[in-house]
């Protein structure tokens, strides 16, 4: 079992629509990273939680230390927010969920 | 520098030879993440530094693969005797202690 699971794997969306990513981890962590991955390749941050909530324009990002859970939302969804969406956790080192491959339809 | 840079950016090589790939951290970074990215996968940790200890490789693949971060800044991944299976994205990261992570533009390894 992996210690980062993250659901769903695929999601596709219409234009507008709120997402949801969601993270489960099964260990103890210092702190959860949100990364984004473009179809170029390039890997960049985009939140870093160690409890609470965290807001970056349409992105919202939100920890749950007691359930081990951590939810990635995007409010007015758009074309270029098409991306895959990594989940981070650092426990010392740093595992990785296997991403959720966003995909938004105009 | 202005960004974590990494090199080479491709690299192709036949199998059974060793291969460098170095990463150059923004400066100041303590700790420093070697990972790599199969295509179509999520990346998977190797190993990372603080500063120039090397805290954790439990994720290294096997005795082939060894990194170093001799003087707390640049970093070498070495891979010897390469496999067709070690082909991948290779990645680092570097961040100031526990904060954001920066990410380099990778090594892309193909071996024959």
């Amino acid at each position: 079992k992996n210690e980062v699971e993250q659901s769903p794997q695929n999601l596709t969306a219409q234009e507008g629509e709120f997402i949801t990513i969601n993270c489960s981890y099964s260990v103890g962590i210092s702190a959860l990273h949100w990364l984004q991955q473009h179809p170029g390749g390039g890997i960049v941050s985009l939140f870093m939680l160690s409890s609470g909530k965290k807001k970056h324009g349409r992105l919202i990002a939100t920890i749950n230390i007691q359930e081990k859970h951590s939810s990635l939302h995007i409010t007015a969804s758009h074309p270029r927010d098409s991306a895959v969406y990594i989940c981070a956790v650092d426990n010392n080192d740093m595992r990785f969920g296997a991403g959720t491959r966003l995909t938004v339809k105009p | 520098g202005a960004g974590v840079s990494q090199s080479p950016r491709y690299k192709v090589t036949k199998r059974g030879q060793d291969v460098a790939l170095r990463c150059d951290p923004i400066s100041g970074h303590v700790s420093l993440y070697w990972y790599r990215q199969a295509l179509g996968q999520g990346p998977e940790f190797l190993t990372y530094f603080n500063y120039e200890a090397q805290q954790d490789k439990s994720g290294l693949p096997n005795d082939r693969f060894s990194a170093e971060r001799p003087e707390g800044s640049i970093s070498t991944l070495t891979i010897q005797r390469t496999e067709q299976r070690d082909s991948a994205m290779y990645r680092c990261a570097s961040s100031w202690g526990p904060g954001e992570l920066f990410f380099g533009e990778g090594s892309r390894l193909t071996v024959l």
